[in-house]
């Protein structure tokens, strides 16, 4: 089974500023996908990122990357230049390989404000 | 391409009613997912589907809880008798056959409320 953990209820950034969002997870496979999802109040949920565990390069889309630490388990969300549509709660979420059941297993989120 | 589409996005039943929430795939998914959220939750894996199979459905509750996803149509998650319990809001996920990096698209859910 896997388990995905945020310790981050809730977290601030002042606008254009950086904020690095927490994840840890625990998992007996050897290959997997991890994922952050966004769900701003309208409460759609929004693929913000995702990464391939076999990659030790760290997935980057525009002001969003990550910190993927393989041994450690973690997995970090760094968002750069803060802006206001960013504010939302923030979930990581990890899935096994292709080929067996596809569920995702999300942690409990962090709601991220940002301040003006 | 339009997205998962999910309705009705608003659904109000009393108890004992039943309700029926529907899900139509992205265009070229065979794969449909619905997931629970519960008020200040992450969300819960329900049921995993393909084309008229149930392929994993080991977070359903095992009574009242229904899901199909028939050849022709859309998928449908149906619970019986509801309760207040039940309130929460259901997101459908679609996924093609051959998913890069298992990537999974999210409707917008469908919020239902018991009262």
């Amino acid at each position: 089974a896997q388990t995905v953990t945020q310790s981050q209820p809730e977290m601030s950034v002042q606008e254009a500023e950086t904020v690095t969002l927490s994840c840890t997870y625990d998992t007996s496979e050897s290959d997997y996908y991890l994922f952050w999802y966004k769900q701003p109040p309208s409460r759609q949920m929004i693929l913000v990122i995702r990464q391939e565990a076999y990659k030790q390069q760290n997935a980057t889309e525009n002001r969003f990357s990550v910190n993927f630490q393989k041994a450690a388990k973690s997995f970090s969300l760094k968002i750069s230049d803060s802006q206001l549509g960013d504010a939302a709660m923030y979930f990581c979420a990890s899935i096994r390989t292709p080929g067996s059941a596809r569920q995702l297993t999300f942690g409990s989120g962090t709601q991220l404000t940002v301040l003006p | 391409n339009a997205g998962v589409m999910q309705n009705p996005r608003h659904l109000v039943r009393r108890r004992g009613q039943e309700a029926r929430l529907r899900c139509s795939p992205m265009k070229g998914h065979s794969h449909v997912y619905w997931y629970r959220q519960l008020p200040e939750e992450g969300l819960k894996f329900m049921v995993y589907l393909q084309k008229e199979n149930i392929i994993d459905e080991s977070g359903m509750p095992k009574e009242r809880f229904s899901a199909e996803f028939p050849k022709e149509g859309p998928s449908i998650l149906r619970i019986q008798q509801v309760v207040r319990g039940d309130s929460a809001a259901y997101f459908c996920a679609s996924s093609p056959r051959q998913a890069p990096g298992n990537t999974i698209y999210f409707g917008e859910g469908s919020w239902l409320t018991v009262v």
